[in-house]
């Protein structure tokens, strides 16, 4: 099956830092992925849509500003938190799909503590 | 707009019992639905399908579940938990548009 990984797998930064998080997919191209946060027992909540070679679409709530997300290629999209606070430590979890699918593969996850 | 109800956020079995976890869904048109599984610092694994096929999908790990259009629901069942069962499970839906995500279901497996 199709292969998504993440990098890192966890990572702490000191507020006010910016962090970026890695989404590849490794066995196959995405021209779409996306991004979710997950806080503790909750469910997966949608940040963005990103497209390969356009700008990112936000759901709404969502700091554009704060959360910058790039997907360069057809395999590689990044997430970046700006000016790291507590409040935005969270799972960060990505997802690839396959053009012309309905099929999502996720990766495994980013734990970020902001302290 | 779709959504996603799941019946229940823990549910504690026997192992061996019968796993039964439910999902309604709301959707204005026909849906693709899933059940995903995540197990603790991880991230989603695909349990099974449905894509207007067959309405009794059967998926990984033993799991299947059953899309029942009149009752808008895709329950997922398991005939015998297992030990390694205990997870997060997360029904979702689409289309149209994204992927969208019940609010999950814990389940415990008691020896």
């Amino acid at each position: 099956g199709a292969v998504v990984s993440q990098h890192p797998s966890w990572v702490i930064c000191k507020s006010g830092t910016s962090v970026k998080i890695e989404c590849r997919s490794l066995d196959f191209q995405a021209t779409t992925m996306f991004w979710y946060r997950q806080f503790p027992k909750q469910s997966l909540m949608l940040m963005a849509t990103s497209n390969e070679g356009s700008k990112a679409t936000y759901e709404q709530g969502v700091e554009k500003d704060k959360f910058l997300i790039n997907h360069a290629s057809l395999t590689l999209s990044t997430l970046t938190v700006t000016s790291a606070h507590p409040e935005d430590s969270s799972f960060y979890i990505c997802s690839a799909r396959i053009p012309v699918s309905y099929e999502q593969y996720f990766g495994p996850g980013t734990r970020l503590t902001v302290t | 707009a779709q959504s996603v109800t799941q019946l229940g956020s823990h549910v504690s079995v026997s192992e061996g019992a019968l796993v039964l976890l439910r999902c309604n869904y709301s959707s204005s048109v026909p849906p693709y639905l899933f059940w995903y599984v995540q197990y603790p610092n991880q991230g989603l694994q695909l349990l099974l399908k449905y894509t207007s096929a067959a309405t009794l999908v059967k998926g990984i790990n033993g799991f299947e579940a059953e899309f029942k259009k009149s009752e808008t629901s895709f329950h997922l069942t398991k005939p015998s938990a297992h030990m390694s069962d205990a997870a997060e499970y997360f029904c979702a839906v689409r289309p149209p548009g994204k992927l969208t995500f019940g609010g999950g279901t814990r389940v415990l497996v008691k020896p």
